[in-house]
Formats: C-alpha cells, structure tokens, sequence
C-alpha cells in the first residue's frame, strides 16, 4: 500500500543552522508529495508540494525535490529560525481526488 | 484569505454520547474531507465527500461515523457513540476541483476528548 516514513523527532537545532527532515515514499504510480506544516495550537498549512519527478517545491526558504530514484521528498532549509518551530508532516497524494497520505510527523524546535 | 473554519475548538464528552463536529470549508470548494490525528500518531483519513455522498472512506469510518453536508456552508462529522479511543484531534479539509493537482486547504482541528 501508499505509505510515508519521516525521521523521528523531536529535531532541535539553534538558530541559522541548516536543517533537513527526511521523508521516504512507497506508493503505485506516481504520486503528488507534500509537506504540511502545524504551528502550535493550528491546524494543517501546505508549506509546499512537487507533482512530478525532479521537481522541486520551494516556500519560506524551504525546498524539497521529488526524487522518484530514491523514493525521497527531503525537507531542507539553509537557516532555520525560531519562528520555524512547529510540527512538519511530509504527505503523498496518488492522483487527484484520493486522500493524502500522512507521515507521523516530525517536530522542529529552534532556540535562539 | 479565505480559510476553513471547525468548530468547536474543542470538545469533551462522556462515553457514549452523540458528537457533531462542524466545518465550514471555503466557499466555491468541491470535495470536503475529515482526517482525524490521535496524540502523537499519525494524521489519519476518514472520509472524502463530493457532489453530496462519500466519495471514499477508510476503515477507521465505521457506523459509528456518519458526514452530511446540511446546507450549502456546513460540512459535519458525527460520531453517534463515542468510544474512548475516539479522543483525537479531528481535521476538516477541502480542495477547490475535482481531479488535478489542487491543494487540500486544512481547518484548526477540534480536538475531541472523551472520557
């Protein structure tokens, strides 16, 4: 079946460090991947997404590239910030109207 | 922006009793769903609901659960006897289209508690 594993967390780094979350995928087909964000006390926000192999999803200083060789969506950010602090869930979609498939989730804390 | 708004932020209820949790998705948005997160585990699907009837749902999605769609701005989730292990965080999303690669846009959650 469609599933996602990210790295556990929690991830605690100081500020300005450079942060990768990992995500793998095991789906049929070519899916849509995602990664949604969840500050504290809100719910869900796309962050952002790659429909495509090789595509590269970029938001807020955040990239991920959809890596079909390695099953891959990694998160990346150069510098993270405190403001960053929050749970991310990387998540695949396999076609347009089916429901995403979620990570466990993996939370971030950034100290100054 | 227009946002998805649930409703309420939280709710707490005893073993047994009828819950109805309430969504408002973005106005000219298609297809509505609810996921639900239990504490420290995954986001889970429940349930996707297009043109008024489930378009698909999980095993998580039993008699128990029903959605209906009253009026043209509410979407809700009812769980007619709540079981202990119902307590979760519940989330409305709703996507604009049918088909395509257009973006599930998520409510704040209501977290359900039941004792």
């Amino acid at each position: 079946g469609n599933s996602v594993t990210q790295m556990e967390g929690p991830v605690t780094l100081s500020e300005e460090a450079f942060l990768t979350i990992n995500c793998t995928y095991t789906a049929t087909g070519y899916p849509s991947l995602f990664w949604y964000v969840q500050y504290p006390g809100e719910g869900l926000q796309l962050l952002l997404k790659a429909t495509k192999a090789d595509d590269k999803g970029s938001n807020k200083g955040f990239e991920a590239t959809y890596r079909k060789e390695t099953t891959s969506f990694h998160l990346e950010k150069g510098s993270v910030q405190v403001s960053d602090s929050a749970v991310y869930f990387c998540a695949l979609r396999r076609s347009g109207n089916t429901p995403l498939v979620f990570g466990k989730g993996t939370r971030l804390s950034v100290i100054a | 922006e227009p946002e998805v708004t649930q409703t309420p932020s939280h709710q707490v209820t005893q073993m047994g009793q009828e819950v109805i949790l309430r969504c408002v998705p973005i106005s000219n948005h298609l297809y509505f769903y609810w996921y639900r997160q239990i504490l420290g585990q995954k986001v889970e699907f429940l349930v996707s609901f297009y043109n008024n009837e489930i378009s698909e749902k999980s095993e998580i999605f039993d008699d128990q659960f029903s959605v209906e769609r009253p009026d043209g701005s509410n979407f809700t989730l009812k769980i007619r006897s709540t079981k202990l292990e119902d307590s979760a965080m519940y989330f409305c999303a709703s996507r604009p289209l049918a088909g395509g690669t257009d973006t599930q846009y998520f409510g704040p959650g209501t977290r359900l508690t039941v004792l």
